[in-house]
């Protein structure tokens, strides 16, 4: 098994380009999530997904758009671009149920000019 | 939302001495679960270990091992001859048992190990 499969590794953006972080998991999980790492604030969930089709906010979704048409992959759309966005992202994935840990995606590094 | 604090920024420890990082976590619920991820320069999130609240217990998982105080909602993290490869940053995290969809993370502790 692959894992959780993130792609870019880097991406350089400039203002207002928009762009697809892409997340692939091979472990047949339910649950996929989007969070922002920053210095000194910890992770923070954009947005998550339960299971096919179904999709909702986290704690900072603006600017940034989900879906979920398969199981395995979860893309994160950045509509336009912007410094405040600048951070690294981390896609995870997890089993439904109990105390099933999140598994995550080696990162992408996202700088935007 | 559940908040978690880990009030240590940056810890040190002596290569094969003890050292215990701190986390609290603010919730009325009663039945939750508590991890803790590692973080190494590879940035790479790395589970090392998890509580369910139900148990008293505390769980162990070879040098790490956690101390588990639900009344005063601490969670703290105990590395255990500790080892070069154990320098990362430390993420406490928090998950409902009930509205579980989310995971809630600490800010972190970055562990020096001085050899």
């Amino acid at each position: 098994n692959a894992g959780v499969t993130q792609t870019p590794k880097f991406q350089v953006l400039k203002t207002g380009q928009s762009m697809t972080l892409q997340c692939a998991q091979d472990m047949n999980h339910e649950y996929m999530s989007w969070y922002r790492q920053d210095p000194g604030m910890g992770l923070r969930l954009i947005h998550y997904s339960v299971g096919a089709g179904i999709t909702d906010q986290g704690e900072v979704p603006n600017g940034y758009n989900v879906s979920r048409s398969t199981t395995e992959d979860f893309p994160l759309r950045l509509l336009s671009a912007a410094p405040s966005q600048t951070s690294v992202y981390f896609c995870a994935s997890r089993r439904q149920g109990g105390n099933q840990p999140q598994h995550f995606g080696d990162g992408t590094r996202l700088s935007i000019l | 939302a559940q908040t978690v604090t880990q009030s240590q920024p940056e810890m040190s420890v002596q290569e094969a001495e003890t050292v215990t990082l701190s986390c609290t976590y603010d919730t009325s619920e009663s039945d939750y679960y508590l991890f803790w991820y590692k973080q190494p320069p590879s940035r790479q999130m790395i589970l090392v270990i998890r509580q369910e609240a139900y148990k008293q217990q505390n769980a162990t998982e070879n040098r790490f091992s956690v101390n588990f105080q639900k009344a005063a909602k601490s969670f703290s993290l105990k590395i255990s001859d500790s080892q070069l490869g154990d320098a990362a940053m430390y993420f406490c995290a928090y998950r409902s048992a009930i509205t579980g969809n989310q995971f809630y993370f600490g800010t972190g502790t970055s562990l020096t190990v001085i050899p």
